[in-house]
């Protein structure tokens, strides 16, 4: 199975750009790479995932290094809201389809 | 919003007792999944399904058995339930196409047994 490892916590100050890492040195070929984030007590929230190109979305950025062992996901403009849980994944192929297995992921504080 | 729900959102039960918990959903995707999750140890897979009657084991999956018998529903159950399965479970769909799968959550479910 293609794991991932992220920082246990990270600071950002409000208004600057949050960079979370995430390594997934066994990632294979085909398999994508998601970032989720969870608030409080909510379910999981997506936010975005890519294969090997940079990605941008409305919540944030993807990059992806070029042999994909690595990625990060960049938040632009870090608000208090944004102090989350977030889970860098990559999907496990399962009996029938594709498992997601989740791991702790980076607990981000933004700070006023 | 993908049209997740979850029923019950909170249950009190006693060691021993069978409980079921519904996920629903309203977009018709063929995955679905159940998580729990606990303090310090984050999100884990319990079972997943791809089809309608087609299930497979997670992470966690011992003293849980589920079911789907139509699209829309995925059904959780704890035959006897244990202090040890008081917990959060979170049901998802995923969505998407190919390769590639975004997954989206529900509610959650607040269940305690004493």
């Amino acid at each position: 199975d293609a794991k991932t490892t992220q920082p246990t916590s990270m600071d950002c100050a409000e208004g600057r750009a949050a960079n979370l890492p995430c390594n997934h040195s066994t990632i294979s070929g085909n398999e994508y790479v998601y970032w989720y984030r969870q608030i409080h007590s909510q379910g999981p929230q997506y936010i975005i995932h890519g294969l090997k190109n940079n990605e941008t979305n409305e919540m944030a950025s993807l990059i992806i290094t070029e042999d994909r062992k690595s990625s990060t996901l960049i938040l632009p403009h870090a608000t208090l809201r944004d102090t989350a849980v977030y889970y860098c994944i990559v999907r496990v192929e399962g009996t029938g389809g594709f498992k997601t297995i989740f791991g702790a992921g980076t607990r981000l504080f933004v700070k006023a | 919003d993908a049209g997740i729900t979850q029923s019950p959102r909170h249950k009190v039960t006693e060691t021993g007792t069978p409980v079921t918990l519904r996920c629903h959903q309203t977009e018709n995707h063929r995955y679905m999944y159940w998580y729990r999750q606990d303090p310090g140890h984050g999100l884990r897979l319990i079972h997943y399904s791809y089809g309608v009657k087609d299930t497979d084991k997670g992470e966690v999956s011992d003293g849980y058995s589920v079911s789907r018998s139509k699209t829309e529903d995925f059904l959780l159950t704890l035959e006897s339930a244990t202090s040890s399965q008081t917990s959060v479970y979170f049901c998802a769909i995923s969505r998407g196409g190919g390769n590639s799968y975004e997954q989206y959550f529900g509610p959650g479910t607040r269940l305690t047994v004493t």
